[in-house]
């Protein structure tokens, strides 16, 4: 079974801090990767798909890589604000079309 | 229209309640997924389906009993379920296929079980 991971389970930053979220998988045959946002207790926001021959994807202040070799994503915000607040998932899509989410990040933005 | 509307937002049951959780999406999406979520803790797939057709039960206990009566309707049937059923419920859809199927989530339904 697909294992996901996510690193760090927390993190704290000031406003304005450019940040890293890390996703590491343990099958590299994974059709895509999502990106998720979901603020407590609410549903989930698509962020970001990564296909598995793409290596990268942006949108806004958004910017997403796959490397499916070393089994890792990243997710990149930039100039972060206080809005982004939240708990951020990875999701790694398998064949017969299953969906397994990472562990999440938790982050907090600091005015 | 890239909505998933689930139903109820919100249910308060007994362990001897017979009740009914509801997803509709009208993407054209014919896989379809329910996963459930246990406060901080990321969801965890329970069904799914794909073609109307359940292709995946991770060792859901039989009390959960889901439904796919048409391509855009999911159910999620409860019966006789146990405190520890209390959590946020999600669905999801996405085409089928290979590569480039953006998951689509709906709001979920919170399920508190007394």
């Amino acid at each position: 079974k697909q294992e996901v991971t996510q690193i760090p389970a927390a993190l704290s930053v000031p406003e304005g801090e450019n940040l890293v979220l890390n996703c590491s998988f343990t099958d590299s045959a994974i059709y895509n990767l999502q990106w998720f946002r979901q603020d407590p207790g609410k549903g989930l926001t698509s962020l970001l798909l990564i296909q598995s021959s793409q290596r990268e994807q942006t949108s806004g202040r958004l910017n997403a890589s796959l490397d499916k070799s070393s089994g890792r994503s990243t997710l990149y915000i930039a100039a972060s604000q206080p809005g982004d607040s939240a708990t951020y998932l990875c999701a790694a899509f398998l064949t017969g079309n299953q969906f397994y989410f990472g562990t999440g990040t938790s982050l907090t933005v600091i005015p | 229209d890239t909505e998933v509307t689930q139903t109820p937002k919100h249910l308060v049951m007994g362990m001897t309640n017979k009740k009914s959780l509801k997803c509709e999406q009208h993407m054209g999406h014919r896989a379809m997924y329910w996963y459930k979520q246990k406060a901080k803790k990321p969801p965890e797939l329970m069904f799914v389906y794909s073609y109307e057709k359940l292709s995946i039960n991770e060792s859901v206990p039989s009390r959960f009993s889901p439904e796919c009566p048409n391509s855009s309707l999911l159910n999620l049937h409860l019966h006789a379920l146990q405190p520890e059923d209390s959590a946020l419920y999600l669905c999801a859809s996405s085409h089928l296929g290979q590569g480039g199927t953006e998951a689509f989530f709906g709001q979920g339904t919170r399920l508190t079980v007394v």
